[in-house]
């Protein structure tokens, strides 16, 4: 169980072209989603909070009209990098947490490694 | 500012013997506690949790928590070569229960 799925896993894409990144929780329904963003040699730095329905909550620093976030349903989250430029090129990792009482812990996605020519 | 610190390593430990990681967060808030180990290239994988002060023990993995002294620590028995990764340490807190990572520790179990 508590599995969690991210397309595409890796993607090359020019300078100013945007990119979705889909998150999805395969067998439990995901009230809260996270996007991190993690840098080679770095940790993992959240970027956005999002609950099924609402808007997403952005950390400090984050541009929320560059990387947009959508939960339309509680299964599934895209991140949109919009514009994007070599400095965004990143791994990005969701991860997923369930209702009350179950998988409340966070489930990570594999990730998907953006590269920005 | 919320912080969680870790040591950086590299850790060396000999296969089978035993690899401590330790931890300390500045959230006295903090209500959760979780490692995550973390192979190159792929994103981290849940290893425990604790939420309650004291120990807590899975297979070969033991997680201590002390709250007092905002420390918690995973130890591993038996280290095996494939135990070998980054470790990352992370804190949950606030009313969205966000987690913020530490840094992580590269663990090199040598065969």
């Amino acid at each position: 169980g508590a599995v969690v799925s991210q397309h595409p896993s890796r993607v090359i894409c020019k300078s100013g072209t945007s990119v979705k990144i889909e998150c999805r929780s395969l067998d439990f329904q995901a009230t809260t989603m996270f996007w991190y963003r993690q840098f080679p040699k770095q940790s993992l730095m959240l970027m956005a909070t999002s609950n099924e329905g609402s808007k997403a909550t952005y950390e400090q620093g984050v541009e929320k009209d560059k990387f947009l976030i959508n939960h339309a349903s509680l299964t599934l989250s895209t991140l949109t990098v919009t514009s994007a430029h070599p400095e965004d090129s990143s791994f990005y990792i969701c991860s997923a947490r369930g209702v009350a009482g179950s998988y409340n812990e966070q489930f990570f996605g594999p990730g998907t490694r953006l590269t920005v020519l | 500012q919320k912080e969680v610190e870790q040591n950086s390593g590299p850790l060396s430990v000999p296969e089978g013997a035993i690899a401590s990681l330790n931890c300390t967060y500045s959230d006295r808030g903090s209500q959760s506690f979780f490692w995550y180990r973390q192979y190159s290239g792929k994103s981290p994988e849940l290893i425990m949790f604790i939420y309650s002060n004291g120990d807590k023990e899975d297979g070969r993995f033991t997680a201590q928590l002390n709250k007092a002294s905002q420390y918690v620590s995973l130890l591993i028995r038996d280290s095996q070569p494939s135990d070998s990764a980054t470790y990352l340490c992370a804190v949950s807190s606030g009313s969205a229960r966000q987690l913020t990572f530490g840094s992580g520790t590269q663990l090199t179990v040598l065969p």
